[in-house]
């Protein structure tokens, strides 16, 4: 089974300053698709950038960027220029990609990330 | 209405009532999932649907009844809760199958609360 872990349970930035949210996972799996999503107080959980394992490149959002490291099954977030919207729980996402396997379609989360944005 | 919607956004029920929650999504897609999520707890996946079809049920109590009526339509039939099962109940679809395109997109989500 896959698991997902994000190690830090608080985080905080200054305004316009930049933060890296760390996440890393576990899998046998060589196809499978990664996520940020962002729940603010509202609870609307928000998609924020996806990857995908076969890809090389780092998938990046306006000020959102990944560093994808597959070998060492990382991916973690950057968010530059913080802005005070940015403040969230963020959470990070596995999904297997290989179609007729019994963890298709799940989407494996990890405990979250609390960013406060101070400006 | 655009997106994934879920009604109500709240909930106060007793042990002994019988209620659902009601999830749309406006989206075309295809497959669609109800998710749990507790306080200080990953969200837990908790049924998923692919093309009306029930594809997973992830070990939930018979307390909880899904229905997909449609590829449009989702419900989460609530009877004999416990305390334990407030919580925010999280709905989802996506369009599978389709190379690339499985990204969830979710509703704002049902807060439960069980007297």
């Amino acid at each position: 089974a896959q698991t997902v872990t994000q190690s830090q349970p608080e985080m905080s930035v200054q305004e316009a300053e930049t933060v890296t949210l760390s996440c890393t996972y576990d899998t046998s799996e060589s196809d499978y698709y990664l996520f940020w999503y962002k729940q603010p107080p509202s609870r609307q959980m928000i998609l924020v950038i996806r990857q995908e394992a076969y890809k090389q490149q780092n998938a990046t959002e306006n000020r959102f960027s990944v560093n994808f490291q597959k070998a060492a099954k990382s991916f973690s977030l950057k968010i530059s220029d913080s802005q005070l919207g940015d403040a969230a729980m963020y959470f990070c996402a596995y999904r297997s990609a290989q179609a007729g396997g019994t963890s298709y379609g799940k989407l494996t989360f990890g405990q979250g990330t609390i960013l406060t944005v101070h400006p | 209405e655009t997106g994934v919607t879920q009604t109500p956004r709240h909930l106060v029920m007793g042990m002994t009532n019988k209620k659902s929650l009601k999830c749309e999504q406006h989206l075309g897609h295809n497959a669609m999932y109800w998710y749990k999520q507790s306080a200080k707890k990953p969200l837990e996946l908790m049924f998923v649907y692919n093309f009306k079809e029930q594809t997973e049920n992830n070990s939930v109590p018979s307390r909880f009844s899904p229905e997909c009526p449609n590829s449009s339509h989702l419900f989460l039939h609530l009877h004999t809760l416990q305390p334990e099962d407030s919580a925010l109940y999280l709905c989802a679809s996506s369009q599978d199958g389709s190379g690339g395109q499985e990204t969830q997109y979710f509703g704002p989500g049902t807060r439960l609360l069980v007297l």
